[in-house]
């Protein structure tokens, strides 16, 4: 069976400092994969997601980026991180397109 | 600009009572989704509709896509405790490789 892991569950981090968020999935092979981040109790803000190793595609200019260096490793990043950075960042994989998505436990980010 | 507008974004009722949540676009979408997530865990998938007009049911819950492909409801029967959560609907357009979510609906049903 397929499963997400996704670390850490929680980190608070000082204003310009950077951040590494890592995301790996087992039991699948080339999965899309997706970050997300979501405000207390509301829908989620797509981020980046990619198709295949090296393959990013960004939705909303910010202070963020993400790199997938292996098949099944996402890595979110930042170089200096800003107050409103915080936030409940998922993780997600899904088989291929269209089809649902299966999320990791989130890693509640904040920058202090 | 929010492409999933979801109604209403809170609902506190009693237990056994019913309940409708909306999802609604002005966009087409290929497919809709439905999610449960509870605090400090990922988001859950409910039910995928995909023809316009569908109707799926899930012991109490039953989902409805849109003639249009552009809204979705979802009706809950008989409310209980463990259906509080935050639902959200989400939906792909186009090459379906971008699930796009709704505003989410915050539940809490009581004894």
């Amino acid at each position: 069976s397929q499963t997400i892991h996704q670390w850490p569950a929680t980190l608070v981090q000082p204003v310009g400092s950077p951040l590494s968020l890592e995301c790996t999935v087992e039991g699948t092979s080339n999965p899309n994969l997706y970050w997300y981040r979501q405000a207390a109790g509301r829908g989620l803000q797509l981020l980046f997601y990619s198709v295949g190793i090296g393959q990013i595609s960004s939705e909303v200019p910010q202070n963020l980026s993400a790199s997938r260096p292996q098949d099944r490793q996402f890595i979110l990043s930042s170089k200096k991180l800003l107050l409103s950075d915080s936030g409940f960042y998922l993780c997600a994989w899904s088989r291929d397109n269209n089809s649902p998505l299966h999320f990791g436990n989130g890693t509640r980010l904040t920058v202090t | 600009t929010q492409l999933l507008e979801q109604s209403p974004q809170f609902l506190s009722i009693q237990e056994g009572e019913n309940l409708t949540v909306y999802c609604n676009s002005s966009s087409v979408f290929s497919s809709l989704q439905w999610y449960r997530q509870e605090p400090g865990e990922g988001p859950v998938l409910l039910v995928t509709v995909v023809t316009g007009g569908e109707v799926k049911k899930l012991k109490r819950l039953t989902f409805q896509f849109g003639d249009a492909r552009k809204d979705s409801s979802l009706h809950i029967t008989a409310a209980q405790p463990g259906d509080t959560g935050l639902y959200l609907c989400a939906g792909f357009r186009g090459g379906g490789n971008k699930l796009t979510f709704g505003t989410g609906t915050q539940l809490k049903v009581e004894l």
